[in-house]
């Protein structure tokens, strides 16, 4: 089945705490993407990725960082987590920029 | 830059009326166009999406979406609300060149009341 799977789904974590969320796709698709969603904001995209070790900022990169060492895995790290950070994340691919994004279950982050 | 702009953040529509949620666009180069649906705790799914082929588009659903130039707008409609319906739909505007990241709107959520 073609998909895309985040990990953790739920996460409650503490200030200053390293994490990260995996994403994985299994579509073979060049780009891939991670947003945040926040209430009355929309999604908002971090940072994406139009290829192996392709990555850029998106609207709101500050505090996170990602890597793409793999087509298929495209990682999000929080260094430094801070209660802003509080939000739902969602990983997109699609084959190309333009092309529709097929998105993951989301993951829901609570920093204390 | 482009921009999308999604009138009303909340529509309330009776079971059995017509649903339209309204999105404007801004984009100096012909866009890609797309509707997106988030069920309650889901992800977002493709609703349909406009490349160029037909102005007016039909997605899943039985949801429909015209994409008028002139007035720089991409609104979505259903002729007749379901109960399942009621979910956030979120409009987004890409460029066909690829240059830009896909832009999404702040969202609609809709409720469909018995």
């Amino acid at each position: 089945e073609a998909q895309v799977t985040q990990n953790p789904r739920y996460l409650i974590t503490v200030t200053g705490k390293k994490l990260t969320v995996t994403c994985s796709q299994n579509m073979n698709h060049e780009y891939m993407s991670w947003y945040r969603q926040d209430p009355g904001l929309g999604l908002r995209q971090i940072y994406y990725s139009m290829n192996v070790e392709v990555t850029d900022k998106g609207d709101v990169p500050e505090g996170y960082k990602v890597s793409r060492k793999e087509k298929r895995n495209f990682p999000l790290i929080l260094e430094s987590p801070s209660p802003n950070q509080t939000s739902l994340y969602f990983c997109a691919s699609s084959l190309y920029r333009e092309e529709t994004q097929y998105f993951g279950p989301g993951t829901r982050l609570l920093v204390l | 830059a482009q921009s999308v702009t999604q009138l009303g953040s909340h529509v309330s529509v009776s079971e059995g009326a017509l649903v339209l949620l309204r999105c404007n666009y801004s984009s100096s180069v012909p866009p890609y166009l797309f509707w997106y649906v988030q069920y309650p705790n889901q992800g977002l799914q493709l609703l349909l999406k406009y490349t160029s082929a037909a102005t007016l588009v039909k997605g899943i659903n039985g949801f429909e979406a015209e994409f008028k130039k002139s007035e720089t707008s991409f609104h979505l409609t259903k002729p007749s609300a379901h109960m399942r319906d009621a979910a956030e739909y979120f409009c987004a505007v890409s460029d066909k060149k690829g240059n830009t990241p896909l832009v999404f709107g702040k969202g609609t959520r809709l409720s469909v009341i018995a």
